[in-house]
């Protein structure tokens, strides 16, 4: 149980694109997601903390213009990287939490995203 | 504030032979702890975690973590390494805002 499937795992694009990462929790309701960004052998970085029906929270020197995050349902989050440039090519994860109190989170496979 | 060191940024270990990965934290609050492993170009899968149950937290692929009060450790160990261990392992600790703060990180080798 517990499975979250993100989507795409990778992708290469040109400057100036706007690329959209979703995230999927397949068997559980998750209230709250998370978004983390990774960069080669370092630990994840946390972005901003997603809940359902309301705006993300963001973690200080995020941009939220750059990276737009959308809530929508139970079970989908989407990060939407706008007008991405070669220093956002990263590794972005995200993870969903279940609603018990200390409920580990779930993570999604990343997406790495490569900016041209 | 809470956070998470990782003694030893890089564990080599014999095939067969013991694992431990050191995890010590800081928390005000009675702490919510995780382990969790990567594998190259994957997302986190979790380990085991300690919700103030039991201090022997048993995992999955054998592995297991003692939660240490006094020490404020939470350290990983495996009775017997194998090939498929070989992985990026990461101790996490739940804060008081909820959020989810991950240590630096311990890349497990094991030589055959």
């Amino acid at each position: 149980g517990a499975v979250v499937s993100q989507h795409p795992s990778w992708v290469i694009c040109k400057s100036g694109t706007s690329v959209k990462i979703e995230c999927r929790s397949l068997d559980f309701q998750a209230t709250t997601m998370f978004w983390y960004r990774q960069f080669p052998k370092q630990s994840l970085m946390l972005m901003a903390t997603s809940n359902e029906g309301s705006k993300a929270t963001y973690e200080q020197g995020v941009e939220k213009d750059k990276f737009l995050i959308n809530h929508a349902s139970l079970t989908l989050s989407t990060l939407t990287v706008t007008s991405a440039h070669p220093e956002d090519s990263s590794f972005y994860i995200c993870s969903a939490r279940e609603r018990e109190n200390g409920a580990p989170q779930h993570f999604g496979d990343g997406t790495r995203l490569s900016i041209l | 504030a809470q956070s998470v060191t990782q003694l030893g940024s890089h564990v080599s270990v014999s095939e067969g032979a013991l694992v431990l990965l050191r995890c010590n934290y800081s928390s005000s609050v009675p702490p919510y702890l995780f382990w969790y492993v990567q594998y190259p170009n994957q997302g986190l899968q979790l380990l085991l975690k300690y919700t103030s149950a039991a201090t022997l937290v048993k995992g999955i692929n054998g592995f297991e973590a003692e939660f240490k009060k006094s020490e404020t450790s939470f350290h990983l160990t495996k009775p017997s390494a194998h090939m498929s261990d070989a992985a990026e392992y990461f101790c996490a600790v739940k804060t008081s805002y909820d959020k989810v703060i991950f240590g630096p990180g311990t890349s497990l080798s094991v030589i055959p």
